[in-house]
């Protein structure tokens, strides 16, 4: 069993939806966990971080940990073309450098 | 403009070559890592380091090999490239949170996508 798995999509939305992606995880040491965002062709940029459970919201983004459930969630409100990449979860148990990462979810947003 | 370079972008080279990614960055961080990335497939951690004259291997096995020897310099270096090189090699950096509270945000550069024929 993987410790991270993602559903690797495709997934196609139209301009305007909510759009939810997931990554369960098996480690229950994760504490920190990342989201990012990798356009076609290029480096994985980072849009979320956030420690232990909870919520954390930034702009149309909003990051969900569920430490009990080990499932992690990043929703996007208001989805635009611009929002089209692959994300890529990560997660990190702390005391090493070792990220842990998704095969991330392919998202289009249609105009 | 606080940012990590990697270069060159596209390499194409043909078996048996020596060859060098070259990756810097400005952001004043201490810890750098490189990792590869196969098409639909997960990043993996080949090599880090914490800081100059520090380097680790990571999880996945490589026959690549680093050196730190500039904090800001990080480059990856393959003496003899085989076609099973052939991948998207992303180098990134990380630093230290507020108030000097570890963190483990790590940002990534654009890059290398190396193809060996």
């Amino acid at each position: 069993q993987k410790e991270v798995e993602q559903d690797p999509g495709p997934l196609s939305v139209p301009e305007g939806a909510i759009v939810s992606l997931n990554c369960t995880y098996s480690n229950s040491a994760f504490q920190y966990f990342m989201w990012y965002r990798q356009y076609s062709r290029k480096g994985p940029e980072l849009l979320m971080y956030t420690y232990s459970s909870g919520n954390k919201e930034d702009g149309r983004f909003t990051a969900q940990v569920d430490k009990s459930s080990k499932y992690i969630s990043l929703f996007i409100r208001d989805s635009q073309p611009s929002d089209s990449a692959t994300y890529l979860c990560a997660m990190n148990q702390g005391g090493s450098e070792k990220l842990v990462f998704g095969k991330g979810t392919k998202l289009t947003v249609n105009p | 403009e606080a940012d990590i370079y990697q270069t060159p972008r596209y390499l194409v080279i043909g078996t048996g070559k020596k060859i060098t990614l070259e990756c810097s960055q400005t952001m004043g961080h201490d810890k750098m890592y490189w990792y590869q990335q196969d098409p639909g497939m997960e990043l993996h951690l080949i090599h880090y380091s914490y800081g100059v004259n520090s380097t680790e291997k990571g999880d996945l096995s490589s026959e690549s090999t680093v050196s730190r020897i500039r904090t800001e310099h990080f480059p990856l270096t393959l003496e003899s490239a085989r076609p099973s090189h052939t991948s998207q090699y992303l180098c990134a950096s990380s630093g230290w949170g507020d108030r000097g509270v570890v963190s483990y945000e790590q940002y990534f550069g654009p890059g290398t996508r190396l193809t060996v024929t």
